[in-house]
């Protein structure tokens, strides 16, 4: 019973394609996150979505998209993949205390 | 700027060392505090958590950390590190609700 669950694990994809990365939470938390790892393994917050509503958006480009067709799921859409893209994404989610986040095991994307 | 800071780079300890690892952040107010660990090709896991009471706090696997108000610090320690331990640690702040930011870690490699 993952609490927190994204797929695909790995992601291979050419420059230009776009693809998506799905995410499902069955803990009941409210609040749902993207972060992106990057090579040098720091963590960066890029979307949270709360009640089906975006309340962080940090500087990504507008080729991420984020999804939220209910509250225990959030998808990230990523159109024209760059290779800079490149990264692996984690999925959170939180209840609305704020004292708990839970990941997912991270999605790999390699854009070639 | 808002910050969270790991100072520690990468950490190369031998077994039975003793462990210390530091965090501050520049955050005013209220905070939540965690520590993640990453072990090598997984996801996050949540080592230890402050919110409240005793600054002193224990968290899993022989970890603990001390929460300094005044020195704005959350550093992780461990009397006694094994093979086991080696892996990324992550501090992270929750400053108000649904916002988690992350230090750029440290990687702690352990020398059987």
């Amino acid at each position: 019973d993952t609490a927190v669950s994204q797929t695909p694990k790995y992601l291979v994809t050419q420059m230009g394609n776009d693809k998506s990365i799905k995410c499902e939470q069955n803990l009941g938390h409210d609040t749902m996150y993207w972060y992106k790892q990057d090579s040098k393994k720091f963590l960066k917050i890029m979307f949270s979505y709360n009640n089906k509503e975006l309340i962080i958006n940090e500087t990504v480009p507008n080729r991420f998209s984020p999804k939220s067709p209910d509250k225990a799921h959030l998808n990230l859409h990523i159109n024209s993949l760059e290779l800079g893209d490149s990264a692996v994404y984690f999925c959170a989610s939180s209840a609305d205390r704020g004292d708990g986040y839970t990941f997912g095991s991270g999605t790999r994307l390699t854009v070639v | 700027a808002q910050s969270v800071s790991q100072h520690n780079h990468h950490v190369i300890l031998s077994e039975a060392a003793s462990l210390e690892l530091g965090c501050n952040y520049s955050y005013g107010g209220t905070v939540n505090l965690f520590w993640y660990v990453q072990y090598p090709g997984q996801h996050l896991q949540l080592l230890l958590k402050y919110f409240s009471g005793d600054p002193l706090v224990k968290g899993i696997k022989g970890f603990e950390a001390e929460f300094i108000k005044s020195k704005f610090s959350f550093n992780l320690r461990k009397p006694s590190v094994q093979w086991s331990d080696t892996a990324e640690y992550f501090c992270a702040v929750s400053p108000w609700a649904n916002n988690l930011f992350f230090g750029t870690g440290t990687r702690l490699t352990v020398i059987p």
